[in-house]
């Protein structure tokens, strides 16, 4: 597709059930990014993979949350026995292939979850 | 640890120019970016900076001093959609590798 593509764009759960968000990016985007972001604060890293290889997940803030990207393309992020702090816009994001003047980082519409 | 501020909030009138100031301290420097977040909206590359200077993109200018670790966003002839949250950025190590933001500035445009 054109952009970042993320569903479900909003999610409302109960307290402590599972729910995942899946992230389609950029069409020949290697990198993928998860970001969270509470209301009125800028984004915070979670996890990145290159390819399938997940690079870096130090950003998870608990062993609750899980993202895997197994063919490469698609992600997806786990979010099991959610709490009410998981309340938050989660962004995905794809990076432009290296080499790329800067290595621009594209946002998807984010998926809103909130947790009652 | 990695450290970036930026101004909470500004205020600008319409037709006037404004700058959005950002400082950081990170453990690395590979660039410098700006985005753009309308309210409900996804966050909208804006600049790059990885050189000393000033970059200019139509009414948007971005400069950077690595030596103070400091940029600014210059916008020029404001417009009432430029109302949105400005987010600094910057990526400390080389490659594909995540960019770690700043809280944003939301500003205001005022007729």
């Amino acid at each position: 597709g054109a952009g970042v593509s993320q569903s479900p764009r909003y999610k409302v759960a109960k307290r402590g059930q599972d729910v995942a968000l899946r992230c389609d990016p950029i069409s020949g985007h290697v990198s993928l990014f998860w970001y969270q972001q509470a209301l009125g604060q800028g984004p915070e890293f979670l996890t990145y993979f290159q390819n399938e290889a997940q690079l870096d997940k130090s950003g998870l803030p608990s062993d609750r949350f899980f993202a895997e990207r197994p063919e490469g393309s698609v992600s997806t992020l786990k979010i099991q026995r959610t709490q009410q702090e998981d309340s938050a816009v989660y962004l995905c994001a794809s990076s432009t292939p290296p080499g790329d003047s800067g290595n621009t980082i594209y946002f998807g519409e984010g998926s809103w979850l909130t947790v009652v | 640890g990695q450290n970036i501020d930026q101004p909470t909030e500004m205020t600008a009138t319409e037709g006037a120019i404004v700058q959005i100031n950002c400082t950081y301290q990170t453990s690395g420097f590979n660039g410098l970016f700006w985005y753009q977040q309308h309210a409900g909206e996804a966050p909208t590359f804006l600049s790059y900076n990885v050189l000393d200077g000033l970059e200019e993109k139509g009414r948007f200018s971005s400069f950077l001093s690595r030596s103070k670790g400091y940029s600014y966003l210059l916008l020029k002839e404001l417009q009432m959609k430029d109302s949105a949250s400005y987010l600094c950025a910057v990526r400390s190590h080389s490659g594909n590798t995540p960019l770690v933001f700043g809280k944003g500035t939301r500003l205001s445009v005022i007729a």
